[in-house]
């Protein structure tokens, strides 16, 4: 079993729609939780960072953290065609040496 | 702010040549720094975590002497891929961990496409 299941997709939806991407993870150690959005051929952009259960928003995007079922998601919503790209969730935890473990990314396309 | 640049962006060579990459954090300081690789509609793969001022922590399977990696000041790392093969081309992307700041964000570069003939 690997550490985060992401699933690849791809995740097609018409403009305007709320996406739900989602990440689950079997490491109880993590504490940090981000989403980052990657264009074809570019490195990943961070979106969302947060440390503990419950929402974050900012603008458009929501992101939501349940430790207690190991299950992180994002939202999008009023999705936009730029907002096609492949979004990775990452997770890290003190102690293990910065590093992020990533979900294998799920590639979205918002449709006109 | 949290910008990280990367050059060259694209970079096609000969096999047995050697390829330097750099990273650098442009308007923060990086203590430590972080070298992936990326293949194909796939995930990105840790290679190595570089740290100002001390030797690279290499990950399982990731050959130093292969990817040498060097954290000169706070703002770059490079990565140099030795004598390199067809098989070492890919997407190598770097990040870049603030000193100061929130514990365990990373900001990446954009990415060096490697070519090797």
């Amino acid at each position: 079993q690997k550490e985060v299941e992401q699933d690849p997709g791809p995740l097609s939806v018409p403009e305007g729609a709320i996406v739900s991407l989602n990440c689950t993870y079997s490491n109880s150690a993590f504490q940090y939780f981000m989403w980052y959005r990657q264009y074809s051929r570019k490195g990943p952009e961070l979106l969302m960072y947060t440390y503990s259960s419950g929402n974050k928003e900012d603008g458009r995007f929501t992101a939501q953290v349940d430790k207690s079922s190991k299950y992180i998601s994002l939202f999008i919503r009023d999705s936009q065609p730029s907002d096609s790209a492949t979004y990775l969730c990452a997770m890290s935890f003190t102690g293990g040496g910065n590093k992020l473990t990533f979900g294998t990314g799920t590639q979205l396309k918002v449709e006109l | 702010g949290a910008v990280v640049s990367q050059h060259p962006s694209r970079v096609i060579c000969k096999s047995g040549t050697s390829v330097k990459i750099e990273c650098r954090s442009l308007d923060f300081q990086a203590t430590t720094m972080f070298w992936y690789r990326q293949f194909p509609k796939k995930s990105l793969m840790l290679m190595a975590t570089s740290n100002e001022g001390s030797k690279a922590t290499y990950e399982q399977g990731v050959e130093k002497d292969k990817f040498l990696i060097n954290h000169a000041s706070l703002t770059l790392s490079t990565l140099t891929v030795t004598s390199a093969h067809p098989e070492d081309s890919s997407f190598y992307i770097c990040s870049a961990r603030p000193t100061s700041g929130m514990s365990n964000e990373q900001f990446f570069g954009p990415g060096t496409r490697l070519t090797v003939l």
